[in-house]
């Protein structure tokens, strides 16, 4: 089955410095890849997300790109704030998965005033 | 929230008793999950249902079960519960058909086996 990988397990920043959370997979036939925001006492919500034939996204502030070659993909955080402040989780699923998703361990992201 | 409501919010149950945890959701979707979280280990799958009456088994399964009798209820069950799965549930839908696309979360439910 499908394991993933997230780093780093805490990230602290000033704020509007940049933030990157790194994942990699095992799962070749992978091919959607949501990032999910959790904030304390609440349920994770999608922030972003992109598919296999897909290099890169930007939604405002936050970016994700993807290498299948490498197998990894990245979150990109820019101009941080203090209420990015949460924890992060990456996930993979695909092929004949059924949605299932296989989730990182998770970052916990703390921005400094 | 994607119409997806968890009950009970938060449960105290003792030591073997059983549990269920009911997930209920308004807007039809073929494929439920249920998902439990706990620190360091993000949030594992343990069972998910891709239609009425099919369920399979997830990544950390074992002293669960589930039934989906209706379209709109997915029930966990914990048969006879231990320390170990004392943890924060989470249900969630997949908004099409097929999967890999968006999966949305209920509010969690927290649970406790002392």
């Amino acid at each position: 089955g499908e394991n993933v990988e997230q780093h780093p397990s805490t990230l602290s920043v000033q704020e509007g410095d940049s933030a990157v959370i790194k994942c990699t997979y095992s799962d070749s036939a992978s091919n959607y890849f949501p990032w999910y925001k959790q904030e304390l006492g609440k349920r994770p919500q999608l922030i972003i997300d992109i598919r296999s034939n897909v290099g890169e996204k930007k939604d405002q502030r936050i970016a994700v790109t993807l290498n299948k070659t490498a197998k990894h993909f990245s979150l990109h955080i820019t101009e941080t704030q203090p209420e990015d402040s949460a924890v992060y989780f990456c996930a993979a699923t695909g092929g004949t998965s059924y949605g299932k998703l296989t989730f990182g361990q998770g970052t916990i992201l703390t921005v400094h005033p | 929230d994607a119409g997806i409501t968890q009950s009970p919010r938060h449960k105290v149950t003792e030591t073997g008793t059983p549990v269920t945890l009911r997930c209920h959701q308004t807007e039809n979707h073929r494929y439920m999950y249920w998902y439990r979280q706990d620190p360091g280990h993000g949030l594992r799958l343990i069972h998910y249902s891709y239609g009425v009456k099919d369920t399979d088994k997830g990544e950390v399964s074992d002293g669960y079960s589930v039934s989906r009798s209706k379209t709109e209820d997915f029930l966990l069950t914990l048969e006879s519960a231990t320390s170990s799965q004392t943890s924060v549930y989470f249900c969630a839908i997949s908004k099409q058909e097929g999967g890999n696309t968006e999966a949305f979360f209920g509010q969690g439910t927290r649970l406790t086996v002392v």
